[in-house]
């Protein structure tokens, strides 16, 4: 099964600030990794698919890098409705499809 | 606009059975791949499984934790998807979406599940 490691578990700052996300994978996935947003009490909503590539309707302060085991969301210029937590999953090797335990991003 | 509906959560005891139903609509279904991801309270997303479309076989994959217990099935004439879950134990409890797969960029709104005495 692939774990997939999230760092840091929170991350505290302030709007305008850039926040860099990271999903380390045990082995490679190639560039199947997607993340996924979600606020308290909501829906998780996916943000970016195939390592790199922004969902419909997601804005462009939200990107995707990376491929084989070390992956980076970086969302840009935060504004205050991006504090969430947010998950990354891997569908490369599978099954099972698995996700990382979630980084918490709060405003400071 | 794509709509996923859950419905059958409620309170079940340990050993018990529920199943668990997603009405699909504003896609073709039938094409499409889907899974149950649940989310237990105050914890992170779990995959449970998956199902894929006919024309790709129809089959099914599970997390090790539901294997033997769950099973995943599909009605494409109804378009919903099932999840069918016996053995229950209190570590089954949460909020169970259901979602398109392989990436989920449809979700419904959840159905929870408590399995408690």
């Amino acid at each position: 099964e692939i774990v997939l490691t999230q760092s840091p578990a929170t991350l505290s700052l302030s709007p305008g600030e850039r926040a860099t996300l990271s999903c380390r994978a045990s082995q490679s996935v190639s560039s199947y990794l997607a993340w996924y947003q979600q606020k308290p009490g909501q829906v998780p909503r996916l943000l970016i698919y195939d390592a790199s590539t922004r969902a419909t309707g997601i804005p462009a302060r939200f990107s995707g890098s990376g491929s084989g085991t070390d992956f980076t969301l970086t969302i840009s210029n935060l504004e205050p409705e991006d504090f969430a937590v947010y998950y990354c999953q891997q569908r490369g090797i599978w099954p099972p499809i698995t996700f990382g335990q979630g980084t918490r991003l709060e405003i400071k | 606009e794509v709509q996923l509906v859950e419905s059958g959560g409620g309170l079940v005891k340990p050993g018990g059975s529920l199943r668990l139903s997603c009405a699909a609509s504003g896609f073709t279904f039938s094409n499409a791949w889907m899974t149950w991801v649940r989310q237990a309270p105050g914890k992170g997303l779990e995959w449970v499984g998956l199902i894929k479309s006919k024309t790709d076989g129809g089959t099914t994959d599970y997390a090790a934790p539901v294997k033997g217990r769950f099973t995943i099935s599909r009605d494409d004439s109804k378009n919903t998807l099932y999840l069918q879950m016996n053995s229950l134990r209190s570590e089954d409890t949460g909020v169970y979406y259901c979602t398109s797969a392989p990436d989920s960029l449809y979700w419904g709104q959840g159905t929870l599940v408590t399995v408690s005495s």
